[in-house]
């Protein structure tokens, strides 16, 4: 079964850095569009990022544009979100989303907790 | 900046019908954006119910459906079960770049 598992998330000052990592199983990693997708405490959802299967393409949504990157290794079936310049308003929960076609995010994961907090 | 709105906040009777609208402040929405809704409980992760405004899944319950109606996109629940209580989202998509409605708390009361 599709499974997609978040890790790296914590608590971290802010101006400092952070990378999240979704480790993909149960389909052909290499063969997805994948996005990251947070949602702040109490808050409504919040696209970040989207990298095509082969990494040629990634988009950012203009609230990390500069800060965030997005990348993949699909030897290791894992996407990363690289986060720099953390800020207080970047606490959320990320979610990793499993995308066919550029058109629709089917299989999501159970989210990793970022606080960014001094 | 774009935005992209859905009413904030619905009620709705056990065994009754509701429609949720989402709608962009760049103009009409088209299958080209690929309107997408989920559903999100307390807790959980968003659920996938539609994909191009009008396709289900396998697991989307029957009594769930998607339109395009006059440039905006719409979910229909017909039949609404109390476990249908929860917030829903619509997603539009602008040339690689995804934006998220903010949400539909729907109640069922």
């Amino acid at each position: 079964q599709v499974q997609l598992v978040e890790s790296g998330g914590g608590v971290v000052q802010p101006g400092r850095s952070l990378t999240l990592s979704c480790v993909a199983s149960g389909f052909t990693f290499s063969s997805y569009v994948m996005h990251w997708v947070r949602q702040a405490p109490g808050k409504g959802l919040e696209w970040v990022a989207v990298l095509s299967h082969d990494s040629s393409r990634a988009y950012y949504a203009e609230s990390v544009k500069g800060r965030f990157t997005i990348t993949r290794d699909n030897s290791k079936n894992t996407l990363y979100l690289q986060m720099n310049s953390l800020r207080a308003e970047d606490t959320a929960i990320y979610y990793c989303a499993r995308d066919v076609n550029w058109q629709l995010f089917d299989y999501w994961g159970q989210g990793a907790l970022v606080t960014v907090s001094s | 900046q774009t935005v992209v709105a859905q009413e904030p906040s619905l009620t709705v009777s056990p065994g009754g019908t509701v429609t949720l609208t989402c709608v962009s402040s760049i103009g009409a929405l088209t299958i080209d954006n690929h309107p997408n809704w989920f559903q999100q409980r307390p807790g959980q992760p968003p659920r996938a119910l539609i994909f191009d405004a009008t396709n289900k899944y396998y697991w989307t319950p029957a009594r769930f459906s998607g339109s395009l109606l006059g440039g905006k996109a719409a979910l229909t629940l017909s039949g609404v079960q109390p476990e249908d209580e929860a917030e829903y989202y619509c997603l539009v998509c602008y040339g690689g770049v995804w934006m998220f409605g903010g949400g539909t708390k729907l109640t069922v009361l």
